[in-house]
This record gives C-alpha cells, sequence and structure tokens, in this order.
C-alpha cells in the first residue's frame, strides 16, 4: 500500500554508465518531483512535472533527463555518471488543486558512483 | 540570497520533555511551511503544515507555531518519544512558485532514556 515508490533503493554503478530510477505514486495526484540530497542532508529540487508537463527544472546538467509516461509515473534517466552524482534521489507527489497540499516523499534511491 | 535555515543543526532531549526545533526563513512572500520527519533510511513523511494566515496549528503531540514578523517557524513535540528521533526540516513555499518547496537544513532530533 506503499503511497510512492521508488525502484531501485540501491543502486551502485561505474562512473560513465547510464542508469535509471523509477518512480510511481498511487495516491492520484497530478504532481510529481524529483529531489537530489547530499551528504549532508540537504534537500533540493530538480524537476517537477504537473500532468506530464515539465514545469520545474532547476539548474541541473542535461545528463539528467526525467520522463513522465502518465501522472502516476516519474522516471529519472541519468546519463554518463559522474562521482558528483553520488546522492540520495527522492521521488515525491503532490496535488496542484487546493492551497494546503503537502508533498508526499518516496523512500529515496541511493546512488553511488564508484 | 533567501534560503529557509534553522538555528541547530542537532538538538538532544530527554525521553518525555518537550522539542522545540526552529527554523528561520527570509522569503516574505512565502505563503505555506511544512514540517517534515526524515528517519534513517527513509525519505520525509509530513507531519504538519501551516499557512502564513495562521500563527498557529495544533496535531497530535505537535504544534506548530508561525511568527511572520520575524519570521520564524517553530515546531514543538510534546511528550518527546525514543520514535521522535530523526532528522526534521521545515520548507517553505513561495507565492506563485508553481508548488516549489524550498527546504531548510535539518535539525537533528535525538531523544535520551
Amino acid at each position: 500500500d506503499t503511497a510512492v515508490s521508488q525502484t531501485p533503493k540501491y543502486l551502485v554503478t561505474q562512473m560513465g554508465n547510464d542508469k535509471s530510477i523509477k518512480c510511481e505514486q498511487n495516491l492520484g495526484h497530478d504532481t510529481m518531483y524529483w529531489y537530489k540530497q547530499d551528504s549532508k542532508k540537504f534537500l533540493k529540487i530538480m524537476f517537477s512535472y504537473n500532468n506530464k508537463e515539465l514545469i520545474i527544472n532547476e539548474t541541473v546538467p542535461n545528463r539528467f533527463s526525467p520522463k513522465s509516461p502518465d501522472k502516476a509515473h516519474l522516471n529519472l534517466h541519468i546519463n554518463s555518471l559522474e562521482l558528483g552524482d553520488s546522492a540520495v534521489y527522492f521521488c515525491a507527489s503532490s496535488q496542484s488543486r487546493g492551497s494546503n497540499q503537502p508533498q508526499h516523499f518516496g523512500d529515496g534511491t541511493r546512488l553511488s558512483i564508484l | 540570497g533567501e534560503s529557509v535555515g534553522l538555528h541547530l543543526p542537532t538538538l538532544s532531549v530527554q525521553e518525555g520533555d518537550n522539542s522545540i526545533i526552529n527554523c528561520a526563513y527570509s522569503n516574505s512572500a512565502s505563503d505555506y511551511f511544512i514540517w517534515y520527519k526524515q528517519e534513517s533510511g527513509k525519505g520525509p513523511q509530513f507531519i504538519i503544515d501551516i499557512r502564513s494566515n495562521m500563527d498557529k496549528r495544533q496535531g497530535q503531540r505537535v504544534t506548530v507555531l508561525l511568527n511572520k514578523t520575524v519570521k520564524h517557524l517553530s515546531l514543538q513535540i510534546a511528550a518527546t518519544q525514543p520514535g521522535d528521533s530523526a532528522v526534521y526540516f521545515c520548507a517553505e513555499r513561495m507565492t506563485g512558485s508553481a508548488r516549489q518547496l524550498t527546504f531548510g537544513s535539518g535539525t537533528q532530533l535525538t531523544v535520551l532514556p
């Protein structure tokens, strides 16, 4: 009955590889997000999609490409992985209607670059 | 630049005592604030929120206070329990920012037996 689920939970890979992280939400939300959390626990927004359309695209290298096949899914593909990409990546979702709509987070994908 | 920050990076309290976690924000255009709890190996979990037209909101064992005059937000946890040990984040949303949240740097709360 997980609300926001991400796979995989752990991802260990070599520098230069390409990898994807998947996210699905069953809350019926219309907006989904990707965040990056660094080793100091700082959480920073990367992307946001509303009804499959990109609405937030922070300063993120273009090696990162989000894809939203439908409202319930937002995947993150990363090309040519670098050491600095090591972090925990969180997917989140919220409902855009209504003024008080907190974001609900998945349990994260811990990406380690060797 | 505008940012959300916390006064203390760590806080230790005795089990049963009340905890107060503080947060300072600098953007007067923020209209919505949220407190999240993050346990080890988990994602941030929603605790309580408050809109800028309120100054206090209560939940189960938690209270959020908002002081817009000094741009200060606090989370009070009553009768702190071992299960409350986690990192707590405040987050703000600026008016018209397409639902984008800006997170503070987090406070590690440790509950001592």
